[in-house]
């Protein structure tokens, strides 16, 4: 069955370093997204891509980037991790531009930033 | 902030009552989504509503969307204590390219 998956699922890191959280999906879909979720504010858009080579930044871009080499993945980056990026992450993919397509999520990484 | 938000923050009923939350937005959109999320998982997408329908059903789910009160409301009818999540209302908007924005959520707790 086609799905969409994050690694690593936890993750603990330290102030300053650089971190990458992958995004995997076998739908096909050309669109990927990545959110963060943090109590009282729902999901917030990161970064989106539309297809190979495109990204885009969303909402709360700032110390986060993407690159898009292929259909299935779609990895986020934290440039130099800060203690405001402690979070669960979620990626999500949906199959073509437009409103009328549910997104499909992952199981969401929790990032711990000392 | 273009994020629709839902009432009430959070809901519990006992197993078979009927559960209602709302969801309120501030812009013209093309459809709105509900989505549920359970404890430590992702979110599911539950039902979709496009600007130009009043009313959708899907099993025990009722939406109904007033364009002209900008909101939308989710009935859970017969709930279970499986209903137990959080429900996001989701919406797009053609000036935002489509994507989907958010709100903060309603915690249903279904008690049995």
């Amino acid at each position: 069955d086609a799905e969409i998956t994050q690694s690593p699922r936890h993750k603990i890191t330290e102030t300053g370093r650089q971190v990458t959280l992958a995004c995997h999906q076998t739908w096909n879909h050309n669109n990927m997204f990545w959110y963060r979720q943090d109590l009282g504010h729902g999901l917030r858009l990161i970064h989106y891509s539309y297809g190979v080579q495109d990204t885009n930044k969303g909402e709360v871009s700032d110390g986060y980037s993407v690159s898009r080499s292929n259909t299935e993945d779609l990895p986020l980056t934290l440039e130099s991790a800060a203690s405001s990026q402690t979070s669960v992450y979620f990626c999500a993919s949906s199959l073509r531009t437009g409103s009328y397509n549910e997104q499909f999520f992952g199981p969401g990484t929790r990032l711990t930033v000392l | 902030s273009q994020q629709g938000e839902e009432d009430p923050q959070a809901l519990s009923i006992q197993e078979g009552e009927n559960a209602t939350m709302n969801c309120s937005y501030k812009t013209s959109i093309n459809n709105l989504q509900w989505y549920r999320q359970n404890s430590g998982r992702g979110l599911v997408h539950l039902i979709l509503i496009r600007s130009n329908e009043r009313e959708k059903h899907s099993g025990r789910l009722r939406v109904t969307l007033d364009t002209s009160k900008k909101s939308s409301s989710l009935l859970i009818t017969a709930s279970r204590a499986a209903d137990t999540a959080s429900y996001f209302c989701a919406t797009a908007w053609l000036e935002y390219g489509n994507k989907l924005v958010f709100g903060a959520g309603t915690i249903l707790r279904v008690k049995s």
